[in-house]
């Protein structure tokens, strides 16, 4: 079973509008932690935001948002305020704690359209 | 936060050459790296885990005697595509962990690869 899951292959949004960018995982561990990340067409990985499995609160870093719902193992993006320079792919990632081996199971990303 | 340094950001060989390509942590040690594949259009693959000072884990389906990895020091590891062929042309990212636990993975840049 895939452990990440991005159905959204592709979303539009017009600037300064919200966009909201899917993501469910899939995990028996207890401790585990997700990330997303901007991938610009130049390729490097920007870290955006991270979610703990037992944080309460949903995580937020300025204009990016994380809907974090435990028990409907979803993790979904929220971007306010859309800007031209958010288009990009963005990819959902999970680390599992109890496994040991610390790397990133990754989506297969959804690519974000900024229309002016 | 963290800088991850991965060269070079391109490069072009040809068939049955071998190509190495470095990433450094610049401003922590790193314990673990991590080598991912992607291809156009997809999701970043893991293809191995590398622990410095001991021997790379590579992902089932990735030979090790082909995508040789070292760790020599806490700052560096490489990758060495061997005898390289057209269907080795990939983008080649490293990720290097800082500290332990659900934190974040800082990636380098990314690496083009280009077999003619």
């Amino acid at each position: 079973a895939q452990k990440i899951t991005q159905t959204q292959p592709g979303m539009f949004v017009q600037e300064k509008e919200a966009v909201t960018l899917d993501c469910t995982y899939d995990t028996s561990d207890p401790s585990y932690g997700l990330f997303w990340y901007k991938q610009p067409s130049s390729g490097e990985m920007i870290f955006l935001i991270y979610q703990g499995s037992y944080d309460q609160q949903n995580a937020t870093e300025g204009r990016y948002s994380l809907n974090f719902q435990k028990a409907r193992k979803s993790a979904n993006l929220v971007i306010s305020a859309s800007q031209l320079g958010d288009s990009a792919m963005y990819f959902c990632a999970m680390r599992e704690r109890q496994t040991g081996a610390n790397n990133l199971f990754f989506g297969t990303g959804t690519r974000l359209t900024v229309i002016p | 936060g963290a800088v991850v340094s991965q060269h070079p950001s391109w490069v072009i060989c040809k068939s049955g050459t071998s190509v190495k390509i470095e990433c450094r942590s610049l401003d922590f040690q790193a314990t673990t790296m991590f080598w991912y594949r992607q291809f156009p259009k997809q999701s970043l693959m893991l293809m191995a885990t590398s622990n410095e000072g001991s021997k790379a884990t590579y992902e089932q389906g990735v030979e090790k005697d082909k995508f040789l990895i070292n760790h020599a020091s806490l700052t560096l590891s490489t990758l060495t595509v061997t005898s390289a062929h057209p269907e080795d042309s990939s983008f080649y990212i490293c990720s290097a962990l800082q500290g332990v636990g659900n934190t974040e993975a800082f990636f380098g840049q990314g690496t083009r690869l280009t077999v003619v």
